[in-house]
C-alpha cells in the first residue's frame, strides 16, 4: 500500500517566491493534517482537515500561509511570499476516522524546504 | 512555550543496553501520550502509546512509563539495537481540545546505538 505521499521531497527558493507543497494522503483516510519540524520547537501542527474541510488552522503561523485540500486525495500548502525563516522540513500526515485505538497518524516523507 | 519537553537533544547507548529516553510536560489536561520514531529523510512512524489511566505501557521491547504526578514519561528499549537509532519524539493530546487529531510533539532525542 502507498503511504502518505509528498511532493516536492526538496524546495529551494529565493525570498518573496511562492512556495507550493503537495500532499496525497492515504486513500480512505479521513483526517489530513499539515506540519512544519524546526530544531527548535520540534513537529508543530500547522492545520487539520476532516472529510476535507479545515477544522483547525490555528497553528498557521500567519496569513502567508494557506491550505486548501480541493478533493479527499490532493492537499497543498502555500507559503506566498516565502521568508527564510519559513525554512523547516514540513511534513503531511493522514489518519482514518473514527477512534483507532491508538489516534496513529501516518506521515509522509516531508518536504525540506530551504528559502534564501 | 513548550508544552512537551524533550530535554536530551541527544543519547549514546551501547547495543545490548537499557535506553531511556525522558519527556516532561506541563500541560495537566494530557491525557493521551504516544512516541513516534524518525529515520533520516522518512516520517514519523508511530511505536508506542499510553493512556493516562495506565502507568505502564508494553510492547517488545519497548515501554513507557507515565508518572502523572511528576507530569514525566519515559521511553524504555531493551535490549537496544543498532537499528533503534534514530530521532524520538514524544507527543500528547487532550480529548478536551481534538484528541488524536491536536497532537503536541516534543523537539525530539535523537538516539544513537553503538556497536
Amino acid at each position: 500500500d502507498a503511504g502518505v505521499i509528498q511532493s516536492p521531497r526538496h524546495e529551494v527558493t529565493e525570498m518573496g517566491q511562492e512556495v507550493t507543497l503537495r500532499c496525497k494522503p492515504i486513500s480512505g483516510h479521513d483526517y489530513l493534517f499539515w506540519y512544519r519540524q524546526t530544531m527548535m520547537r520540534g513537529l508543530e501542527l500547522l492545520i487539520y482537515f476532516n472529510n476535507n474541510v479545515p477544522i483547525d488552522d490555528s497553528g498557521m503561523p500567519e496569513d502567508r500561509f494557506s491550505a486548501k485540500m480541493p478533493n479527499a486525495s490532493f492537499s497543498t500548502l502555500k507559503i506566498q511570499p516565502s521568508e527564510p525563516r519559513d525554512s523547516a522540513v514540513y511534513f503531511c500526515a493522514s489518519r482514518p476516522g473514527g477512534f483507532s485505538g491508538t489516534d496513529t497518524q501516518y506521515f509522509g516523507p516531508g518536504t525540506r524546504l530551504t528559502v534564501l | 512555550d513548550q508544552q512537551v519537553k524533550q530535554n536530551s537533544p541527544s543519547l549514546s547507548v551501547q547495543e545490548g543496553r537499557i535506553s531511556i529516553l525522558n519527556c516532561d510536560y506541563t500541560n495537566s489536561m494530557f491525557d493521551y501520550f504516544l512516541w513516534y520514531k524518525k529515520y533520516p529523510a522518512e516520517g514519523p512512524t508511530f511505536l508506542i502509546s499510553i493512556s493516562s489511566i495506565k502507568d505502564k505501557n508494553e510492547d517488545g521491547r519497548f515501554t513507557v512509563f507515565l508518572n502523572k504526578s511528576a507530569k514525566h514519561l519515559s521511553l524504555h528499549i531493551v535490549p537496544s539495537q543498532p537499528g533503534d537509532s534514530a530521532v524520538y519524539f514524544c507527543a500528547a493530546s487532550s480529548i478536551l481540545t481534538g484528541g488524536g487529531n491536536k497532537l503536541t510533539f516534543g523537539t525530539g532525542t535523537q538516539l544513537k546505538v553503538e556497536l
